[in-house]
């Protein structure tokens, strides 16, 4: 298998531009996690995902950012409209089970 | 619910030192532990876990962890730190006793100097 797929890998964009994130989970998984990681936060969990359905999306920081999982092998995280603040890596992983395997990760930047 | 502290942002070894890193967990429900290593700019990956079976569990690259109950601990260890494992480190417990969430600690970053 080929992991968790991200894509982009990076992103730079200006500010008040729309993102779109999207992520591959690993064939068979039933959950899907997003995640943001900066300095000073460190590592945040967003939103998951059980059976393409969303379950707990308390991480969401703001209504600008909306994540949506239209079948088992595709999720997308959307931020519109962007801003610097939103800069981090952001990380999708899945699980079947308690083990969660981690994608690459993208890199936002937002001038 | 459940919790996750790690004691220390950072540590810095020696090459050829013990290397220590402490976990401690909350849980109301037996946890499933687990250790994930970043190296830099890129993923989780993981390290180690454990599921109720033995205590001490062994991961890759010679790190190994133990759970103790009584200390709600599960600290990581390795005899002998190399160059390479230099790393930040996060500590996550299973939120509940079902699959779903986890819980992850701030992470420690590891240094090891020559």
């Amino acid at each position: 298998d080929a992991g968790v797929i991200q894509s982009p890998r990076h992103e730079v964009t200006e500010m008040g531009q729309e993102v779109t994130l999207r992520c591959k989970p690993i064939s068979g998984h039933d959950y899907l996690f997003w995640y943001r990681q900066t300095m000073m936060r460190g590592l945040e969990l967003l939103i998951y995902f059980n059976n393409n359905v969303p379950i707990d999306d308390s991480g969401m920081p703001e209504d600008r950012f909306s994540a949506k999982m239209p079948n088992a092998s595709f999720s997308t995280l959307k931020i519109q409209p962007s801003e610097p603040r939103d800069s981090a890596v952001y990380f999708c992983a899945s699980s079947y089970g308690h083990e969660q395997f981690f994608g690459p990760g993208t890199r936002l930047t937002v001038l | 619910a459940q919790s996750v502290t790690q004691l220390g942002s950072h540590v810095s070894v020696s090459e050829g030192a013990l290397v220590l890193l402490r976990c401690n967990y909350s849980s109301s429900v037996p946890p499933y532990l687990f250790w994930y290593v970043q190296y830099p700019n890129q993923g989780l990956q993981l390290l180690l876990k454990y599921t109720s079976a033995a205590t001490l569990v062994k991961g890759i690259n010679g790190f190994e962890a133990e759970f103790k109950k009584s200390e709600t601990s599960f600290h990581l260890t390795k005899p002998s730190a190399h160059m390479s494992d230099a790393a930040e480190y996060f500590c996550a417990v299973s939120q509940g006793g079902s699959q779903g969430n986890l819980i992850f600690g701030k992470g420690t970053k590891l240094s090891v100097k020559p």
